[in-house]
């Protein structure tokens, strides 16, 4: 499998902008996660979703973060407008309710708002 | 909720040295996963471990469920295992959602 695929790998943004993450999970599974990893704050889940419905967005900052997940295999964060201290490294994530769960991360977005 | 706390925080090892890392949990877990972030921010996952002894390598995982900890041990470190090894856990009674330890951050040196 070729895992989960997140783009852009990297992107520089002026504030104010409008920033759009992507990820494919792995097909076939059930959830789907967007982590942000900051060095402040570590390893924070932001959403995620079961089946392709949002379950729990509390640890999304504050309205200007939105994700969707239209179908099975295509979820998308977006930040809008986009400030400084949004810059962290965003990860997506998924598993599979049948696998024990077991979580496996893309590689993760690295986002850096000037 | 449940908490994960690793142990210890920080490690410095010297080429060829072996290290134990540990992780405490409170409460009982139906999933644990170790995962190596290294220098490059990929999470890797090493090993699925709710219980028992696993070995990959030079690593190797013990979980003792019933104690409420797992470990991870390294042998023979190399350079390319620095980073930082974060436990993940899935608390029983039919949570899908992973809790995250703060991590140990490993650095290894030629």
């Amino acid at each position: 499998d070729a895992g989960v695929i997140q783009s852009p790998r990297h992107e520089v943004t002026e504030m104010g902008q409008e920033v759009t993450l992507r990820c494919k999970p792995i097909s076939g599974h059930d959830y789907l996660f967007w982590y942000r990893q900051t060095m402040m704050r570590g390893l924070e889940l932001l959403i995620y979703f079961n089946n392709n419905v949002p379950i729990d967005d509390s640890g999304m900052p504050e309205d200007r973060f939105s994700a969707k997940m239209p179908n099975a295999s295509f979820s998308t964060l977006k930040i809008q407008p986009s400030e400084p201290r949004d810059s962290a490294v965003y990860f997506c994530a998924s598993s599979h309710t049948g696998a024990g769960n077991t979580i496996y991360f893309g590689e993760g977005s690295w986002l850096t708002v000037v | 909720g449940i908490q994960v706390e690793q142990s210890p925080p920080d490690l410095i090892l010297q080429e060829g040295a072996n290290s134990t890392l540990r992780c405490n949990f409170s409460d009982s877990v139906n999933n644990l996963q170790w995962f190596h972030q290294n220098p490059w921010g990929q999470l890797i996952n090493l090993f699925y471990i709710p219980s028992g002894t696993k070995q990959n390598g030079r690593l190797s995982a013990t979980t003792v469920a019933t104690e409420r900890y797992s470990l991870l041990y390294i042998s023979s470190s190399q350079t390319t295992d620095s980073g930082v090894y974060f436990c993940a856990v899935h608390a029983s009674g039919g949570s899908y959602i992973p809790t995250f330890g703060r991590g140990t951050s490993l650095i290894v040196h030629p």
